[in-house]
């Protein structure tokens, strides 16, 4: 059974980078694809990003320009780099699998990690 | 963007009885839409996909229908464990993005 973990600091303040590891055991990260996506206080969903098999990357454009998703397949990980981050960025960050053969419908989740931006 | 609207943000109901939360896309999605449900302290669990199918392991109760852009999850006599967020999401195209959740309170 695939089962995902997202680690990482807590806090981070505002105009520094928010660094995210996804442990994925069960299942190897070269296959399918793997995504972040958070939720922000009040609920609202946002699609990051993700990563391919291959390590090919697509993200949201609303954040592309400070965002980066890489992997490190000896270690069944993927990351998020999230920079210049705001009060805005304050959420809860998931990381999910694809489900294979349906792209785009996450059919395994993390159970989140709470990042809040302050100074 | 596809913006997703869904509707209503809170719902309470009590075992037995059937609710149904609707979800409507700013464009045609065709029937890419999925379904999710989160418990606290529990991970999102996909329930159903392709607007009605359902992924394995969800229970029968659990229905979605519609196509294009008005898409529907009914929940047939609700149990204690059915309550929790609801959330849709379209998987048309990029950015995927998701309606605004359903908190379902079991009376």
């Amino acid at each position: 059974e695939v089962q995902l973990q997202e680690s990482g600091p807590g806090l981070v303040k505002p105009s520094q980078s928010l660094s995210l590891t996804c442990s994925v055991t069960g299942y190897s990260i070269t296959s399918n694809y793997w995504g972040w996506i958070r939720k922000f206080p009040g609920n609202k969903m946002e699609w990051i990003g993700h990563i391919s098999y291959s390590g090919s990357t697509s993200y949201n454009p609303s954040l592309k320009s400070r965002i980066s998703i890489t992997r490190d397949t000896s270690k069944n990980q993927f990351f998020l780099q999230l920079n210049s981050v705001t009060t805005e960025d304050t959420a809860t960050y998931y990381c999910a699998r694809w489900r294979f053969g349906v792209p785009g419908v996450m059919d395994a989740w993390g159970q989140g990690a709470s990042v809040t931006v302050s100074s | 963007d596809v913006q997703m609207t869904q509707s209503p943000s809170y719902l309470a109901a009590s075992p037995g009885e059937s609710v149904s939360i609707s979800c409507k896309a700013s464009k045609s999605i065709s029937n890419y839409l999925a379904w999710y449900q989160q418990k606290p302290g529990e991970a999102y669990k996909l329930l159903i996909y392709s607007g009605s199918t359902l992924q394995s392991g969800t229970p029968s109760r659990f229905s979605g229908s519609g196509s294009g852009t008005d898409f529907t999850l009914t929940i047939r006599s609700l149990e204690p464990e059915d309550f929790g967020l609801y959330y849709c999401q379209q998987y048309y195209e990029k950015p995927l993005t998701f309606g605004s959740g359903t908190k379902l309170e079991i009376k």
